[in-house]
């Protein structure tokens, strides 16, 4: 049974930057695409982007592009979500979520399987 | 972008009751593959959401079969035959199909017991 098991939550300042950690265990991971989503408080699903980690292929969302990097490291089997030049409306808990297929391509449907608990990340001055 | 329109928003229900929710896309949600990429997810507060169905009518693991997903096209329905207490929360239904410009969510029906 596979475990994402995310970081913990951070307060940021606007402007800065934040990276939240989600690591895979139990299963495989370097072909399985990883997605994040977040959730404003009170609010729905927004889907973010997604990665494949043996390609490093990335598929993002048109409204996160440039602002947005995901990433991934094979050898700890971990995600990455980094957001910059944060902002207020930018506060919300975010998730990750993982399909059980393996797959070569970000550039598919994909199926969210699995979910982290996810991470609380508020932007505050 | 497709977008994704749930009803109710709310939906009050007595214990042992069937309830109903409604997604409608707008636009077709049949792949060229010829699956259609529908999800139902349910999220308690607190909690991350959980997938209850995938591709339409494909119950997860672990999903009571009370849990049922039917529909084509435009039109999709997670129905639960008899309503239990830990069914309260908040759900979304998703589509996959048209991935280029994005997964989208609907914005969410609650349902609690009455």
């Amino acid at each position: 049974q596979v475990q994402l098991v995310q970081s913990g939550a951070e307060v940021k300042k606007p402007g800065s930057s934040v990276k939240v950690s989600c690591r895979a265990s139990g299963g495989t991971f370097s072909r399985n695409i990883i997605n994040w989503v977040r959730q404003a408080p009170g609010q729905g699903l927004e889907w973010m982007g997604g990665i494949i980690p043996f390609f490093g292929t990335t598929n993002y969302a048109q409204k996160f592009r440039g602002r947005v990097t995901i990433s991934a490291d094979e050898s700890t089997t971990t995600a990455y979500m980094e957001v910059s030049s944060l902002r207020f409306e930018d506060t919300a808990v975010y998730y990750c979520a993982r399909e059980r297929q393996e797959r070569a391509t970000v550039y598919a449907p994909i199926e969210f399987d699995d979910w982290g608990q996810g991470t609380l990340v508020t932007v505050s001055s | 972008d497709v977008v994704m329109t749930q009803s109710p928003l709310s939906l009050p229900v007595t214990l042992g009751q069937p309830a109903s929710i409604s997604c409608r896309s707008s636009q077709s949600l049949v792949y060229s593959d010829g699956n259609i990429y529908l999800s139902w997810f349910h999220q308690r507060p607190g909690q991350p959401p959980r997938r209850l169905i995938y591709k339409v009518s494909n119950r997860d693991s672990g999903v009571p079969d009370r849990f049922s997903g039917s529909g084509s096209g435009t039109d999709f329905t997670l129905k639960i035959s008899r309503v239990e207490a830990e069914d309260v929360g908040v759900y979304y239904c998703m589509q996959g199909t048209h991935w280029p410009s994005g997964y989208t969510f609907g914005q969410g029906t609650k349902l609690e017991i009455k």
